[in-house]
């Protein structure tokens, strides 16, 4: 079964700074999907970033970035330029593809990231 | 990305009652998911409900106790049956949707049991 940790239960910053959440996982697939969702207080589930495991590229979207090592099987986000509006819980999760079975996300245990002005 | 909305956003019931949620998506969608997340906690999958199929259950999550409706692609309903105060939880559907069937949530519903 497929796991997923995150490490750092709560993290603070100053607005403006950039900040890196960790994320590992393990699995023995070797194809699969990795995401990056965030819950601000609202407790609505955003998706922030997707990664496949078979790209080496490291996915971007505008602020976000992540870096994805396979072979340490570890899945960062970096946030840069951090605003305000960033404060939520991040969780990191992992799928398999649907060719593999069950479309299930399982989800690390969140880090509650504080921007503070 | 699917709007998707639930009913009703947040509910306290009485212990030994039950509950129906409902998920309602803007577009046809095959998979919808319900998951659970406890005070403080991750999400955890309850099931799987495809339309046309019977719904799959994770381990720990039993029909009697969760049963699901899928009636057509654009609808679902979760109940929670006999409640105690340890289903107190946010209740969140989600679609399976885009290049690889990523998932987008709804709003939650945030159920008390008292």
């Amino acid at each position: 079964a497929q796991t997923v940790t995150q490490s750092q239960p709560e993290m603070s910053v100053q607005e403006a700074e950039t900040v890196t959440l960790s994320c590992t996982y393990d699995t023995s697939e070797s194809n699969y999907y990795l995401f990056w969702y965030k819950q601000p207080p609202s407790r609505q589930m955003i998706l922030v970033i997707r990664q496949e495991a078979y790209k080496q590229q490291n996915a971007t979207e505008n602020r976000f970035s992540v870096n994805f090592q396979k072979a340490a099987k570890s899945f960062s986000l970096k946030i840069s330029d951090s605003q305000l509006g960033d404060t939520a819980m991040y969780f990191c999760a992992f799928m398999k593809p649907l060719n593999q079975g069950a479309q299930k996300l399982v989800f690390g245990q969140g880090t509650r990231l504080t921007i503070n002005p | 990305s699917a709007v998707i909305s639930q009913k009703p956003s947040r509910d306290i019931c009485q212990r030994g009652t039950s509950l129906t949620i409902q998920c309602q998506v803007d577009s046809q969608v095959t998979m919808m998911f319900w998951y659970r997340q406890q005070p403080g906690q991750s999400l955890t999958l309850i099931a799987t409900a495809n339309q046309g199929s019977e719904a799959t259950y994770e381990s720990g999550f039993v029909i009697d106790k969760f049963p699901i409706s899928r009636p057509n692609l654009t609808f679902s309903t979760l109940t929670v049956s006999n409640m105690s105060p340890e289903d107190s939880s946010i209740y969140l559907c989600s679609v399976g949707e885009g290049a690889v069937n990523e998932q987008y949530f709804g709003p939650g519903t945030r159920l008390t049991v008292t």
